[in-house]
């Protein structure tokens, strides 16, 4: 479908619960992104990874842990969420982070927290 | 205020018609303007992609952007069942590591 994959689509957990999600670019790029897409509400960004190093935690908070182990994969580790954490999560890549570098997203996970 | 602004519709038009969607912003420093397409359990896909003001035109998809105005435009022409989506405005100063801000997203339904 697209250059990105994210994995799981589809996850339903409870607010004691940990799990992680994972994102996958097969575009060589070198900046990576979470998103957090609620109902009517525009995306918010969550991280920025370039080049394995986070260089942008927007006012996150640590019940949402990122990991990027290399360039090409990033994880969001979830732990002890609230069910207004319920939404869909996008992960997307870039070239580089020089202005105008166009955005890749890939489908999203959907997360329900009950 | 929203530092983006978009209506969030539904719009409805019927098959053959013409979709002007827009966006309105307050950050004189945005420079980069994006119009992402998003489907029902999609991510968003970039349609249109413009560098300061003018237009652009790319098959039944032309995108405006007014900096003196702070408003850009998506206008589709003669459009299909198949356009029927959530479109997503997006824009960026340039300067803050590739930074989007996006609208809210209009959703818009083309009966056949």
């Amino acid at each position: 479908e697209t250059g990105v994959t994210q994995t799981p689509r589809h996850l339903v957990m409870g607010m004691t619960n940990k799990k992680s999600l994972k994102c996958e670019q097969h575009l060589g790029h070198n900046a990576m992104y979470w998103y957090k897409q609620s109902a009517k509400k525009p995306l918010e960004l969550m991280f920025v990874y370039s080049l394995e190093e986070r260089v942008e935690n927007n006012s996150v908070p640590s019940r949402f842990s990122p990991e990027c182990p290399n360039s090409s994969h990033l994880f969001l580790h979830l732990h002890t969420l609230q069910p207004e954490d319920s939404a869909l999560y996008l992960c997307a890549s870039s070239r580089g982070r020089t202005g105008g570098e166009t955005q890749y997203f890939g489908p999203g996970t959907r997360l329900l927290v009950l | 205020q929203k530092e983006v602004e978009q209506d969030p519709g539904p719009l409805s038009v019927p098959e053959g018609a013409i979709v002007s969607l827009n966006c309105t912003y307050s950050n004189s420093a945005f420079q980069y303007f994006m119009w992402y397409r998003q489907y029902s359990r999609k991510g968003p896909e970039l349609l249109m992609y413009t560098y300061s003001s003018g237009n652009k035109e790319d098959g039944r998809f032309t995108a405006q952007v007014d900096k003196s105005s702070k408003y850009i435009s998506l206008f589709i022409r003669d459009s299909q069942p198949s356009d029927s989506a959530t479109y997503l405005c997006a824009m960026s100063a340039g300067n803050a590591g590739n930074m989007l801000t996006f609208g809210g997203g209009t959703r818009l339904m083309v009966k056949p």
